[in-house]
């Protein structure tokens, strides 16, 4: 079956270090974004991409990097982690061109803990 | 801006009771899509429904049904008779269509079903 999938699970990492997050659809899907989830704010768009060489930055783009070289993959990049970046991070991929229309299937998320 | 608020923070119900979930939205778009997804204790999001911004006939799935004002910018979701395994957070999405799909999201409303 086809699926997104994100890696690591959880990560501990500490203040400055560089950390990257993957996330992996089989879908074939044109669209990934990457969200993140802190308690009172819901889930808040870092960065998205609608193909191939395609990055875009959301809302809370501070700190975050991402490249798209295939289909499959998005890894999220954070250059020099800070504890304000702990949180839960959750990938997404929508197929097709009518953005939003589109539903968002999203990945099972990965816990980061910046120390 | 676009703006989607999910006034309950928290509900507890016991298990059989109705509970309705909040969500209000603010755009001055007239093309939007609006989502629910809910988010179990094991952390994945799960897509529930979508809705169109031209589309304001309710929609029922088994005890899940959806109401959609546009006259007072409400698409509230209610579960008739719930049960213990309808206990997560659930989240509301606004999509807008110039926007490329990009969701804005509320804060999310923690249910609790008790046995």
């Amino acid at each position: 079956d086809a699926e997104i999938t994100q890696s690591p699970r959880h990560k501990i990492t500490e203040t400055g270090r560089q950390v990257t997050l993957a996330c992996h659809q089989t879908w074939n899907h044109n669209n990934m974004f990457w969200y993140r989830q802190d308690l009172g704010h819901g889930l808040r768009l870092i960065h998205y991409s609608y193909g191939v060489h395609d990055t875009n930055k959301g809302e809370v783009s501070d700190g975050y990097s991402v490249s798209r070289s295939n289909t499959e993959d998005l890894p999220l990049t954070l250059e020099s982690a800070a504890s304000s970046q702990t949180s839960v991070y959750f990938c997404a991929s929508s197929p097709g061109q009518n953005l939003a229309k589109n539903i968002q299937y999203f990945g099972a998320g990965t816990r980061l803990s910046v120390l | 801006a676009q703006k989607v608020t999910q006034a309950q923070t928290e509900i507890s119900v016991v298990e059989k009771e109705d509970v309705t979930l909040d969500c209000v939205y603010e755009t001055r778009d007239t093309t939007y899509y609006l989502f629910w997804y809910k988010q179990p204790p094991s952390g994945e999001l799960v897509f529930l429904i979508r809705r169109n911004s031209f589309d304001e006939q309710n929609e029922i799935s088994g005890r899940y049904s959806w109401n959609f004002q546009k006259s007072t910018s409400s698409f509230n979701f209610t579960i008739t008779a719930s049960q213990v395994v309808d206990s997560a957070v659930y989240f509301c999405a606004l999509a807008l269509y110039n926007q490329g799909g990009k969701l804005i999201f509320g804060q999310g409303t923690e249910l609790s079903v008790k046995p």
